[in-house]
């Protein structure tokens, strides 16, 4: 069955990088893009972008270029999300999900929260 | 850029009601727009896809209607188990995507 695994939660000072994974199984990797979806504490949910596991290509979402960077390892059925330059406002939980055809995602991660505090 | 305005923000219905929720786009997304229910501290689940399909797996009394600017989600005999938060996603400007900012749904 599709699972999508993700690394646990994280803690980091402003300023610093932190490097989320995403494992994905019971699949061709390189058959569906990946996406990332935001969640601060309370709030919706934030499209941030994917990354195309056969191309390597990402899209950002506006909101997210600079500081964000989509990647993967196909050798090992992964993609990664690191985040550099980390503010207090990048505490959130993050999602990585399948993509399909660009229009929705049908299987979800479980999560990985990243608290940022000094 | 297409924004998604979800009413209400929270309800509170009993068990075995009609609930429906509504989503309206800012500009016409014909029927480009999924479904998704978050449980609490759970990641969301994808329901309805391309305003009226139900994904497979989900019981029927879950519902999607529209086309345009204006959709719903309906529930009808609501159960405990429904009690989430839904969101609705636009994906009329592929390759690029908006959520709407949500609707709880509580038990009376």
């Amino acid at each position: 069955q599709v699972q999508l695994v993700q690394s646990g939660s994280e803690m980091r000072k402003p300023g610093a990088s932190v490097k989320v994974s995403c494992k994905a199984s019971g699949y061709t990797f390189t058959h569906f893009s990946l996406n990332w979806v935001r969640q601060a504490p309370g709030h919706g949910l934030e499209w941030m972008g994917r990354i195309n596991t056969r191309s390597g290509i990402p899209t950002y979402a506006q909101d997210f270029t600079g500081r964000f960077v989509f990647s993967f390892d196909a050798s090992v059925n992964t993609a990664y999300l690191q985040i550099n330059s980390l503010k207090a406002e990048d505490t959130a939980f993050y999602y990585c999900a399948r993509d399909l055809q660009d229009w929705y995602s049908d299987f979800w991660g479980q999560g990985t929260l990243v608290t940022v505090s000094s | 850029d297409i924004q998604m305005t979800q009413s209400p923000s929270s309800l509170s219905a009993s068990v075995g009601d009609r609930v429906t929720i509504t989503c309206r786009a800012s500009q016409g997304i014909r029927n480009y727009i999924a479904w998704y229910q978050q449980k609490p501290g759970k990641a969301p689940k994808l329901l309805i896809s391309s305003a009226s399909r139900l994904e497979s797996g989900v019981p029927s009394r879950f519902s999607g209607s529209g086309s345009g600017t204006a959709f719903t989600l309906s529930i009808s005999g609501l159960q405990p188990e429904d009690c989430a938060t839904y969101y609705c996603q636009q994906f009329y400007t592929s390759p690029t995507w908006t959520f709407g900012q949500g609707t709880k749904v509580e038990i009376k």
